[in-house]
């Protein structure tokens, strides 16, 4: 049972432009989303994340967005830049299970960036 | 900011011989640690939830046998993977989760260990 789901297993994109990753979740008790870069044979690195309580957040060239009754979040780059070829995953926990608290991955979306 | 320090990051061992996998937090204590393993191409699973000075957690399918993991102190977690066959040749990722319960700093990742049994 995949709660949460990354379409896209992957996506090339040109350099200078915006680079837009999807991910959607089935679990309506997921209150709290993060967005993970991870190169391989690396941990992930924590880049942005997003409360349910706002429908967006800006962290310089990143910016989340997060739709409720859709139960999907997207993670905008721009400009993309080389450097951010990589797996993005999103990931969900809810707070409601704090204390036992865990994040649950997409699948990942591969990003390569066209100089 | 928080740093999570995973050792080794690689590893060969002859099938049946255990291995140990550390994972430390640096500068910040983490009552909670999580363990994940990761397939080629595929997401990270999460194989158990360990709590200072008390018994993981494991998820559903993990051998707990299998997957030994100690928590002894609030900046160490270990797993041991005792027996190793070729099928649990994977990636591991730990993850520690800060004191105050700082969310983006709660998952901080190690940077993995590649096991590969032979």
């Amino acid at each position: 049972d995949q709660q949460v789901k990354q379409n896209s297993p992957s996506l090339s994109v040109q350099e200078g432009r915006i680079s837009i990753l999807n991910c959607d979740y089935t679990n309506s008790m997921f209150d709290y989303f993060l967005w993970y870069k991870k190169y391989p044979a690396e941990g992930p690195t924590f880049l942005i994340s997003i409360s349910s309580i706002k429908d967006k957040n800006e962290d310089g060239r990143f910016t989340v967005f997060l739709n409720k009754s859709a139960k999907h979040l997207s993670l905008h780059i721009v400009p993309s830049q080389p450097g951010d070829s990589a797996v993005y995953f999103c990931a969900a926990s809810a707070v409601a299970n704090f204390g036992n608290e865990k994040l649950t991955f997409g699948t990942g979306t591969r990003l390569t960036i066209i100089p | 900011g928080a740093v999570v320090s995973q050792h080794p990051s690689w590893v060969i061992c002859k099938s049946g011989t255990s291995v140990k996998i550390e994972c430390r937090s640096l500068d910040f204590q983490a009552t909670t640690m999580f363990w994940y393993r990761q397939f080629p191409k595929q997401s990270l699973m999460l194989m158990a939830t360990s709590n200072e000075g008390s018994k993981a957690t494991y998820e559903q399918g993990v051998e707990k046998d299998k997957f030994l993991i100690n928590h002894a102190s609030l900046t160490l977690s270990t797993l041991t993977v005792t027996s190793a066959h070729p099928e649990d040749s994977s990636f591991y990722i730990c993850s520690a989760r800060a004191v105050l319960g700082d969310r983006p700093y709660g998952y901080t990742f190690g940077s993995g260990t590649r096991l590969t049994v032979v």
